[in-house]
C-alpha cells in the first residue's frame, strides 16, 4: 500500500543553518505530495505542495521538489530561523490531490537555537 | 486563513463512559470533515471522512459503532467515543475542507484533542 517515510527527529540546528528533512514515498499511480507544519499548540498547516513529477513547491523560504525517479520529496531551507521550530509532516494523497486520504509520515520535530 | 477549532483541547474520562469532541470551521463552510488519530511518535491515521448531511465513511479497521461521527451542519462535526477504554487514549485531530480552490481541495486542521481514559 501507499506509505510515507521521513527522517526521524528531533533535528536541532542553529539559526541560519541549512535544513534538509528527507521524505520518501511508496505509491501506485501519481500521488500529490505535501509538507505540513505544526507549530506548538496549533493545528497542522499546509506548507507547500507538488502535484506532478518535477514540480517544486515553495513557501516561506522552504522548498521541495517532486522526484519521481527517486520517489522523494525532501524539504529544504537555506537559512532557518528560531520561528521555524515546529513539527514537519510529509504527506501524500493518492487521489489526485482531491479531498481526503492524506497519508502522513511520522513527523520530524525541528528545534532551532538562537 | 481558514480556521478550524476543536473542543475540548483535553479531556479525561473514566473507562466505560462516552466523550464527545467537537470540530468547527469558524470562517468557512466545510463540505467535508475528516477525523484523524495520532499515537505518540506515530503518523496521523485517517479514521473517517464525513460529508455534511451524509453518513460518515470509515477507514478499514475503525469501529463505526464505537466512534460515532455526526456532520449535521456545514460548520460542525462531532466525534463521540462510546464506552471508552484506556486503549482509546490518543490525540484526535479533525480537519475540514471547503471545496475546490485553485484545483485543489485543501484540508484545514484543528489543534487536536488529547483524550485520556482512566
Amino acid at each position: 500500500g501507499n506509505s510515507v517515510t521521513q527522517m526521524e527527529g528531533p533535528v536541532t540546528l542553529s539559526e541560519e543553518a541549512f535544513l534538509t528533512i528527507n521524505c520518501t514515498y511508496t505509491a501506485t499511480g501519481y500521488p500529490s505530495l505535501f509538507w505540513y507544519v505544526q507549530y506548538p499548540g496549533e493545528g497542522l498547516q499546509l506548507l507547500l505542495k507538488a502535484t506532478k513529477a518535477d514540480d517544486k513547491g515553495s513557501n516561506k523560504g522552504f522548498e521541495a521538489t517532486y522526484r519521481k525517479e527517486t520517489t522523494s520529496f525532501h524539504l529544504e531551507k537555506g537559512s532557518v530561523q528560531v520561528s521555524d521550530s515546529a513539527v514537519y509532516f510529509c504527506a501524500l494523497s493518492d487521489r489526485g490531490g482531491s479531498q481526503g486520504n492524506l497519508i502522513f509520515g511520522k513527523g520530524t520535530k525541528l528545534s532551532v537555537k538562537p | 486563513g481558514a480556521v478550524v477549532s476543536q473542543h475540548p483541547s483535553r479531556v479525561i474520562c473514566k473507562s466505560g463512559t462516552s466523550v464527545k469532541i467537537e470540530c468547527r470551521s469558524l470562517d468557512f463552510q466545510a463540505t467535508t470533515m475528516f477525523w484523524y488519530r495520532q499515537f505518540p511518535k506515530q503518523s496521523l491515521m485517517l479514521m473517517a471522512t464525513s460529508n455534511e448531511g451524509s453518513k460518515a465513511t470509515y477507514e478499514q479497521g475503525v469501529e463505526k459503532d464505537k466512534f460515532l461521527i455526526n456532520h449535521a451542519s456545514l460548520t460542525l462535526s462531532t466525534l463521540t467515543v462510546t464506552s471508552a477504554h484506556p486503549e482509546d487514549s490518543s490525540f484526535y485531530i479533525c480537519s475540514a475542507s471547503g471545496g475546490l480552490t485553485l484545483g485543489f481541495y485543501e484540508q484545514y486542521f484543528g489543534p487536536g484533542t488529547r483524550l485520556t481514559v482512566t
